[in-house]
């Protein structure tokens, strides 16, 4: 079936580096995407999101790049920070419902 | 303005009984959603309410069920417990204009079943 999906699991970065989280999605359908950061104990937060017709958005330290020829979703996070320790899901709007992707643990170095 | 709020954030129930979680939205915001996250199965969608109607309806079975009220407040209620139901169950509310409404989850009620 259709799904959103995530490469690696757990990504392991140096504090001060840039995080590049990735995401696959199969549903060429698909025309809004989300992220969102799960801190431990907390529910999901908002991130950032990007409609099919742009291919860059810009938060603040965030950037969210969609890739439509391969159905690829990747958020870039720079300078990460002990605080950006969580885990990130990619999801999709389909259908008025929310489908998200397995998540990514982002693990921050010192 | 006041996030989401879930009650209670942590329960403790055994099988074969039934249960009524507790959401309020955002004030001004009239669409609740329901999810259930779970390690082996991630965040998955249960259903949306929109001013007191069901507008959307997720893959889980009869027992998982859910209202609103005209305040927007929302319960969600599962009958006949099982052991795989012990799950971390959020709400998350949205204005309810659209696809690209953006959706403000709470902290969650961490269900456990024995």
């Amino acid at each position: 079936g259709e799904s959103v999906g995530l490469h690696l699991p757990t990504l392991s970065v140096q504090e001060g580096d840039n995080s590049i989280i990735n995401c696959a999605y199969s549903n060429s359908a698909s025309d809004y995407f989300i992220w969102y950061k799960q801190e431990s104990g907390k529910g999901p937060q908002f991130i950032i999101d990007i409609r099919s017709n742009m291919d860059k958005r810009q938060g603040q330290r965030v950037t969210v790049l969609l890739n439509k020829t391969v159905k690829h979703l990747s958020l870039q996070i720079a300078a990460t920070q002990p605080g950006d320790s969580a885990v990130y899901f990619c999801a999709e709007n389909r259908d008025d419902k929310i489908i998200f992707g397995k998540g990514t643990r982002l693990h921050i170095l010192p | 303005k006041a996030g989401v709020t879930q009650t209670p954030r942590y329960l403790i129930k055994t099988r074969g009984q039934q249960v009524t979680l507790s959401c309020s939205p955002i004030s001004g915001h009239r669409s609740v959603s329901w999810y259930q996250q779970t390690p082996g199965q991630g965040l998955q969608f249960l259903f949306e309410y929109f001013s007191e109607t069901q507008r959307n309806k997720g893959n889980f079975p009869g027992r998982f069920s859910g209202r609103q009220f005209s305040n927007s407040r929302s319960e969600m209620n599962v009958s006949t417990l099982e052991l795989g139901d012990s799950a971390l169950y959020l709400c998350a509310s949205a204005t309810g204009g659209g696809n690209t409404d953006t959706q403000y989850f709470g902290p969650g009620t961490r269900l456990t079943v024995l």
